[in-house]
């Protein structure tokens, strides 16, 4: 069973198209969180949710937007895409400590 | 200056080496420390989690914090070449807004070899 696991693996759009990425995590843990990690691997938080609220969120422009419908999920919608939006997107989930990562959404904007 | 420096290697070592991965950081409110595996295209793994100085030992890795020196290192024994993976420091501080919130360094590629 994944503890994390996201979808799709990989996603190809154009510029301007709106997309989604979904996550899940099966830990029962209350936190979850959505990094991007850019083509040279760092990794840079974008949002946290607690228990279906927001409770971080690193200026990351509002045309991404997340969606918490249950503690278990946690969505990123992104709209009007654009080419330095390509990059591996991480669903992340924690119960309090340390945190754990989902297989990760690679996005390719053309 | 980034919150948390990384040797950004590449890294290339023979099998049973000893591997020295190492961080600085400049923010004195991280309190708990991670190292962070990940193999090529898929999610990182977590390794060590320590939030003390000291050294913490888990089989062949050694994590080691110095706090005074803010400053920390993961230590592989006996590499093998299924180590091969980058290797990923991460902080976070102890509470306030900035709860749960992983600083990464910008991650270390080794490589080893048989």
């Amino acid at each position: 069973d994944t503890a994390v696991s996201q979808t799709p693996k990989y996603l190809v759009t154009q510029m301007g198209n709106d997309k989604s990425i979904k996550c899940e995590q099966n830990l029962g843990h209350d936190t979850m969180y959505w990094y991007k990690q850019d083509s040279k691997k760092f990794l840079k938080i974008m949002f946290s949710y607690n228990n279906k609220e927001l409770i971080i969120n690193e200026t990351v422009p509002n045309r991404f937007s997340p969606k918490s419908p249950d503690k278990a999920h946690l969505n990123l919608h992104i709209n009007s895409l654009e080419l330095g939006d390509s990059a591996v997107y991480f669903c992340a989930s924690s119960p309090g400590d340390t945190q754990y990562f989902g297989p990760g959404t690679r996005l390719t904007v053309l | 200056q980034k919150e948390v420096e990384q040797d950004p290697g590449p890294l290339s070592v023979p099998e049973g080496a000893i591997v020295s991965l190492n961080c600085t950081y400049s923010n004195s409110a991280f309190q708990y420390f991670m190292w962070y595996r990940q193999y090529s295209r898929k999610g990182p793994e977590l390794l060590m989690y320590t939030y003390s100085s000291g050294n913490k030992e888990d089989g062949r890795f050694t994590a080691q914090v110095d706090k005074s020196s803010k400053y920390i290192s993961l230590f592989i024994r006996d590499s093998q070449p299924s180590d091969s993976a980058t290797y990923l420091c991460a902080m976070r501080h102890a509470g306030g807004t900035s709860y749960g919130k992983l600083t990464f360094g910008q991650g270390t590629i080794l490589t080893v070899h048989p």
